[in-house]
């Protein structure tokens, strides 16, 4: 199985700070169809992951551009770029690629 | 508005079956691969089983293959996770999914406890 390793696991930001964090897989997850099924989530306290970032670069619809997404192969890398509050939560990376689907670990972003 | 609404969730006993549903709203429910992902209490996501669109490919992660069977009716609209031998490592919040994870339901909780 594919294994998603995120680092760091705690991230602690400013407001206005810009910051990355990084979704290694244990495989490539370019698929052979061209396509690199690498996704980015949100989850807010108490409520269902978001989908923020797909295909690696993608921006969802509705999502803010200070969030993007970037990387190939075995190595993503999501920044956001001046930190609001409203963006406070864990962010996850997951890939579709390989079946089964994994989940990185986790990265909480908290407030310094 | 899209809509995923689970239902099933409760309290169980070790070794006890539960099944679970999900009813999507607001789009081709029968155009979608679907998933359940699960999320124990301080933990993280954990993918379990996805389903096609078209039911013609089902998948599971190892900590549930062979107790667990995903299901859907798409003349329902409905997604179902038909959960056996449970075990108190079982116990998590069950989500369900869609559309590259870009819908999800708010989840349905099953505790497994004696």
């Amino acid at each position: 199985d594919v294994v998603l390793t995120q680092t760091p696991p705690t991230l602690s930001a400013t407001i206005g700070q810009s910051v990355s964090i990084s979704c290694r897989s244990s495989q490539s997850l370019l698929h052979s169809n061209g396509n690199t099924y690498l996704n980015w989530l949100l989850q807010r306290p108490g409520q269902p992951p978001q989908l923020l970032i797909y295909l690696v670069s993608r921006l969802e619809s509705g999502v803010p551009n200070r969030f993007s997404g970037s990387g190939s192969g075995t190595d993503f890398t999501l920044k956001i770029s001046g930190v609001e509050a409203e963006d406070l939560g864990v962010y996850y990376c997951v890939q579709s690629t390989h079946a089964p689907r994994t989940f990185g670990g986790g990265t909480k972003l908290e407030l310094k | 508005e899209v809509q995923l609404v689970e239902s099933g969730g409760g309290l169980v006993q070790p070794g006890s079956s539960l099944k679970l549903s999900c009813v999507a709203s607001g789009f081709t429910f029968s155009s979608y691969n679907m998933h359940w992902i699960r999320q124990a209490p301080k933990k993280g996501l954990e993918w379990i089983a996805l389903i096609y669109y078209d039911s013609s490919n089902k998948y599971y992660a190892d900590s549930v293959k062979g107790r667990f069977t995903i299901s859907r009716d798409n003349s329902k609209n409905t997604l179902y996770l038909e959960m056996n031998s449970l075990r108190s490592e079982d116990t998590a919040m069950y989500y369900c999914a869609s559309r590259g994870f870009a819908y999800w339901g708010q989840g349905t909780l099953v505790t497994v406890s004696s």
